[in-house]
């Protein structure tokens, strides 16, 4: 079983200022991470698939940023909206592996 | 395409009784899974399966059982229920474990057991 950190677990952000959190995992045998956006009384949603150390994606005002050797991501989200609430997962997947682990999640609310 | 489809969306049982969760794919996924929701834990693995006939326990399988008969179909049952399986459940689906969209999740099972 992977052990993988989320932090912080939850944090409040007000409308219009910047955030980022971080997910950590084993960094031997690597093969993909994941992150989802979870709002509250709906289903988990892709955000990202990383596969290469350095890796950037970005969706609108999300971004994040893979480190392979070092076994961490960032999540940032930029201009926070209301709409941004919800709980951020992640999830490695190891190179011998067929299923991901979640992380406890980053629960974000965003203030008016 | 429907996607991952549930049923049912809600359910209470009593202690001791049984059930199948339904999910059912249209997307040709040969991946599927099923995690329940701990709070404060996120998604907890209870089984999956590589394709039909192929299933793998998970995290937590203890009180489940899955069959894979068919792609499509991945239905979780619980045998003897007990209030520790009170949990909102989700089966997922991927093409493969290099599927770069991520996994597709369904609407979730609110499982209350009494």
């Amino acid at each position: 079983i992977l052990n993988v950190e989320q932090s912080p677990q939850s944090l409040h952000v007000q409308e219009g200022d910047s955030t980022n959190f971080t997910c950590s995992f084993p960094s031997s045998n690597f093969y993909a991470l994941h992150w989802y956006r979870w709002e509250t009384a709906k289903s988990p949603e892709a955000l990202f698939v990383m596969t290469l150390n350095g890796d950037e994606k970005k969706k609108g005002r999300i971004s994040a940023t893979l480190n392979t050797k070092e076994g961490y991501s960032y999540l940032y989200i930029k201009g926070s909206q209301p709409e941004d609430s919800a709980t951020y997962l992640c999830a490695p997947i190891r190179a011998a592996g067929n299923k991901l682990t979640f992380g406890g999640g980053t629960r974000v609310l965003v203030k008016p | 395409n429907a996607g991952v489809t549930q049923t049912p969306k809600f359910r209470i049982l009593k202690i001791g009784q049984s059930m199948t969760l339904q999910c059912a794919q249209d997307m040709n996924h040969n991946y599927m899974y099923w995690y329940r929701q701990d709070p404060g834990m996120g998604l907890k693995l209870i089984y999956y399966s590589v394709g039909a006939g192929i299933t793998d326990k998970g995290e937590v399988p203890n009180g489940y059982n899955v069959s894979r008969s068919t792609t499509e179909d991945f239905p979780l049952r619980l045998e003897l229920a007990a209030p520790s399986q009170t949990s909102v459940y989700f089966c997922a689906s991927s093409y493969s474990r290099d599927w770069t969209e991520g996994y597709t999740f369904g609407s979730g099972t609110r499982l209350t057991v009494v």
